[in-house]
């Protein structure tokens, strides 16, 4: 079985600062990890996923996140924060080997962010 | 270029109705699911179809059906809706069924159950 955890349902940050959004997941067996977000009223997009090769992933906006092995995490991170960030953050797991989460993701329970001006 | 389509975006029922949510992709992706989202719990798979002509359960499937009519469509059935089922309902989409691809999401179809 797979499962995500995202420490803190709720983020604040100061516009121009660091954006932090922590994930750490259990798996089996090797992961991929994704993160996503939602705005307002809006399905989910992808903005960056951790398949194999290098661990540090650059997606959409200027964010980034590591895929830490050893600490079993794929924090999501952004050194400047813009208002537009604002929104609902999503971590979700999924197996690269055969058994019953093959093909299927699990999120976690989300991280609001709010950004202040 | 739509991508993933929901209907209806908003729909409120009385306990014990029934409804079906459509959902449409035009991206010629195998891979199709239904998930819910409730407040704190992120979302929870309720069906799938990995291909056309298959569908399985997901996480959460008591009280709902689901038919892939083909290839691009994917609908959600409630047969007797309970307050229970108030929730965000997404459809998703992949190119293939496997891991390493990404959903593609729609908009989502906001029901409430009264």
């Amino acid at each position: 079985a797979q499962s995500v955890t995202q420490l803190g349902s709720h983020v604040s940050v100061s516009e121009g600062a660091l954006v932090l959004l922590r994930c750490n997941y259990s798996s089996s067996v090797p992961p991929y990890l994704f993160w996503y977000v939602q705005y307002p009223n809006q399905g989910l997009q992808l903005l960056l996923k951790y398949t194999t090769g290098a661990t540090l992933v650059k997606g959409i906006n200027g964010f980034e996140a590591e895929f830490k092995k050893s600490e079993t995490s794929f924090h999501l991170t952004k050194p400047s924060a813009h208002m537009s960030d604002a929104a609902e953050y999503f971590c979700a797991v999924s197996s690269n080997a055969g058994g019953t989460s093959y093909g299927k993701l699990t999120f976690g329970q989300g991280t609001i962010l709010t950004v202040h001006p | 270029n739509a991508g993933v389509t929901q209907t209806p975006k908003f729909q409120v029922l009385k306990t014990g109705q029934s409804m079906t949510l459509q959902c449409a992709q035009d991206m010629n992706h195998n891979s199709m699911y239904w998930y819910r989202q409730d407040p704190g719990m992120g979302l929870r798979l309720i069906y799938y179809s990995a291909s056309e002509g298959t569908t399985d359960k997901g996480e959460v499937p008591n009280g709902y059906n689901v038919s892939r009519l083909n290839k691009r469509e994917f609908s959600l059935r409630l047969e007797s809706a309970a307050p229970s089922q108030t929730s965000v309902y997404f459809c998703a989409s992949g190119r293939q069924f496997t891991s390493n691809q990404p959903q593609h999401f729609g908009d989502g179809t906001r029901l409430s159950i009264l």
